[in-house]
């Protein structure tokens, strides 16, 4: 158990509202990441972040911001909500980043339904 | 951008029986490592094994092993002797070294007793 946890676990919302999500990690890790799973495409990244107020595009950024203004948090803001994004939102950790393995650990995700 | 391909969307396996999940990934880098990631109905994602590229041995855990075809760009997943319990969404991974993770579509794996 890599002590990943997700806030809120599920919600439903309305087009046009912000929205945002929380990821907490107990471990002091440097790298966290955002997801998101829809049918069909696996898993994508959103951003991800190697440090206190260091963060990155992933793939598919486009209408997430995030921050980390502290070490054991990682929050994901939806400014304004559209039904493209219900989605699943899974948080992840990495235990090694240039080192052995590079291998991430999820938390156990988020169910965002926009209406 | 490298790719990563599960080409079949659902795989069934009788219960104590083999089964093996594909997978293939597009990649110019010769530096890599592949996962495979299991999702049961909990939606929780569970690392199953890891491979990395400058090995030539293939990862083994307990009931699960990989086929890495480097030169194929292949990396399977064999589950021996199933189990109910393996009954899941199972996931390859590729990683580049840096901080992305690239995920295949997902293999839907039904274990009939």
């Amino acid at each position: 158990d890599a002590g990943i946890t997700q806030s809120p676990r599920h919600k439903v919302t309305e087009t046009g509202t912000p929205v945002t999500l929380r990821c907490h990690q107990t471990e002091n890790h440097r790298y966290m990441y955002w997801y998101r799973q829809d049918p069909g495409h696996g898993l994508r990244l959103i951003h991800y972040s190697y440090g206190v107020k260091d963060t990155d595009k992933g793939e598919v950024s486009d209408g997430y911001s995030v921050s980390r203004s502290k070490t054991e948090d990682f929050l994901l803001t939806l400014e304004s909500a559209t039904s493209s994004q219900t989605s699943v939102y899974f948080c992840a950790i990495s235990l090694n980043v240039g080192g052995a393995a590079n291998e991430q650990f999820f938390g156990p995700g988020t169910r965002l339904t926009v209406l | 951008a490298q790719t990563v391909t599960q080409s079949q969307p659902e795989m069934s396996v009788q219960e104590a029986e083999t089964v093996t999940l594909s997978c293939t990934y597009d990649t110019s880098e010769s530096d890599y490592y592949l996962f495979w990631y299991k999702q049961p109905p909990s939606r929780q994602m569970i690392l199953v094994i890891r491979q990395e590229a400058y090995k030539q041995q293939n990862a083994t855990e307990n009931r699960f092993s990989v086929n890495f075809q480097k030169a194929a760009k292949s990396f399977s997943l064999k589950i021996s002797d199933s189990q109910l319990g393996d009954a899941a969404m199972y996931f390859c991974a590729y990683n580049n070294a840096g901080n992305m993770l690239t995920f295949g579509g997902g293999t839907r794996l039904m274990v009939k007793p």
